[in-house]
């Protein structure tokens, strides 16, 4: 198993570009997420989702969009990047009814908006 | 909202020091409690994890017990060793699609 990754691993946007975060996992895991993490900010939610078809706002979603069309795909969409989200995003999965409801993580993409 | 408290860091001990990081949660009812580490340039990696009052999550030589009277639940190693450089995060599970609540995250480095 690969678990859950993640591409790019970097990435510089000019201001008012757009780009695709890609997430994916291979452990059949109904429950995605998306985070963003700031410094000394600890991990923010940004979407989250339950299964194929359905996805749902977190604590931070505007300037962000997602789509999950199949259980392994989570795709993160930025329209129109702003220096804002200038961040290092991680993607998780979980499976509801594992032990303790624990999330793994991908490795994370690091983006800066200049 | 839930939330989830960690002491500031940066947290700097030698080698063999005995390690406390403070971790208290606000939540309705009783969530789980994990604590998860990030190595630098890495993902998050569950630590140890504990359900309910009084259990003893642990882990590598770490331990964190869940105080229900103190909404608490702090991470203690007793030895720490210069591998164990990273930032640690608590986080409590609540609501729908076991969503995580995390705290600010405190870095820990260990000299030699």
């Amino acid at each position: 198993n690969a678990g859950v990754t993640q591409t790019p691993k970097f990435r510089i946007l000019k201001i008012g570009q757009s780009m695709t975060l890609q997430c994916a996992q291979d452990m059949n895991h109904n429950y995605m997420y998306w985070y963003r993490q700031d410094p000394g900010m600890g991990l923010k939610l940004i979407y989250y989702s339950v299964g194929a078809g359905i996805t749902d706002k977190g604590e931070v979603p505007n300037g962000y969009n997602v789509s999950r069309s199949t259980t392994e795909d989570f795709p993160l969409r930025l329209e129109l990047a702003a220096p804002s989200q200038t961040s290092v995003y991680f993607c998780a999965s979980s499976f509801p009814g594992l032990a303790y409801n624990e999330q793994f993580f991908g490795p994370g993409t690091r983006l800066t908006v200049l | 909202g839930d939330s989830v408290t960690q002491m500031e860091g940066p947290v700097t001990l030698s080698e063999e020091a005995f390690l406390t990081i403070n971790c208290t949660y606000t939540a309705t009812g009783y969530p789980s409690l994990f604590w998860y580490v990030q190595y630098p340039g890495e993902g998050l990696q569950l630590l140890l994890k504990a359900t309910k009052a009084d259990d003893k999550g642990s882990n590598k030589g770490f331990e964190a017990t869940y105080r229900k009277e103190t909404t608490s639940f702090h991470l203690e190693k007793g030895s720490v060793q210069v591998s164990d450089s990273a930032v640690y995060f608590c986080a409590s599970v609540g609501g729908t699609a076991s969503k995580l609540t995390f705290g600010t995250g405190t870095r820990l480095q260990v000299t030699l």
